[in-house]
């Protein structure tokens, strides 16, 4: 079964406005969660990650994440989107084998 | 801190051939993961090295193979070269492992098989 879900393939939104990219996963215990992101022709880049604790988490470049038990998600979400914004984003879950497995990526496009 | 390094970063084999790509992670991690990235598969775990041991290895046939040093440099080999091996190859470093702590991606290894 599949650990991690990303259901939209792509995410369009205006500069300015609201981003939220969603996530859920299946994993047995206690999540340990991820997002990265990847600019073009470049490696990714860690954003934030959830292990315990509060279940609003902030990351980098203004982006952050809130953890929902009862709908096993974990949404990444900026308040107010940048062009430069525009990337792949992937989200991660450490798997019951341990490895971390991501999910298939979505697209953000930003226009200006 | 330098970052991790992959090299070479780009390679052009033809099937049945084999390859080495290597990978130097930041200093002080001892975490060594690396992941096959294609349009059709997306992102998927090989292998994970920590402290020169494989931890955890993901669901690729016998001829994907790893190791690592006691520097934590590690080099993956693909012997047999298929066409579907053509992807970007990337490594990560971390410091408690790859499912517990971030971890930081290296530019990635194209490598195309004719």
């Amino acid at each position: 079964a599949q650990s991690v879900a990303q259901p939209e393939d792509q995410v369009n939104v205006a500069e300015g406005n609201p981003l939220t990219v969603k996530c859920t996963y299946s994993v047995s215990g206690n999540p340990y969660l991820f997002w990265y992101v990847q600019y073009p022709n470049r490696g990714l880049q860690f954003l934030l990650k959830y292990i315990t604790g509060d279940n609003l988490v902030k990351g980098s470049y203004g982006f952050e994440a809130e953890f929902n038990k009862s709908q096993t998600s974990f949404h990444l979400k900026k308040p107010s989107a940048l062009v430069s914004d525009s990337a792949l984003y992937f989200c991660a879950v450490r798997d019951d084998d341990y490895k971390l497995s991501f999910g298939a990526g979505t697209t953000v496009t930003v226009r200006a | 801190k330098a970052g991790v390094t992959q090299t070479p970063r780009y390679l052009i084999k033809t099937r049945g051939q084999q390859v080495t790509l290597s990978c130097s992670p930041i200093s002080g991690h001892r975490s060594v993961s690396w992941y096959q990235q294609t349009p059709g598969q997306g992102l998927q775990f090989l292998f994970e090295y920590f402290s020169e041991t494989q931890r955890n290895k993901g669901n690729f046939p016998g001829r994907f193979s790893g190791r690592q040093f006691s520097n934590s440099r590690s080099e993956m080999n693909v012997s047999t070269l298929e066409l579907g091996d053509s992807a970007l190859y990337l490594c990560a470093s971390s410091l408690a492992g790859a499912g517990g702590s971030e971890q930081y991606f290296g530019p990635g290894t194209r490598l195309t098989v004719t």
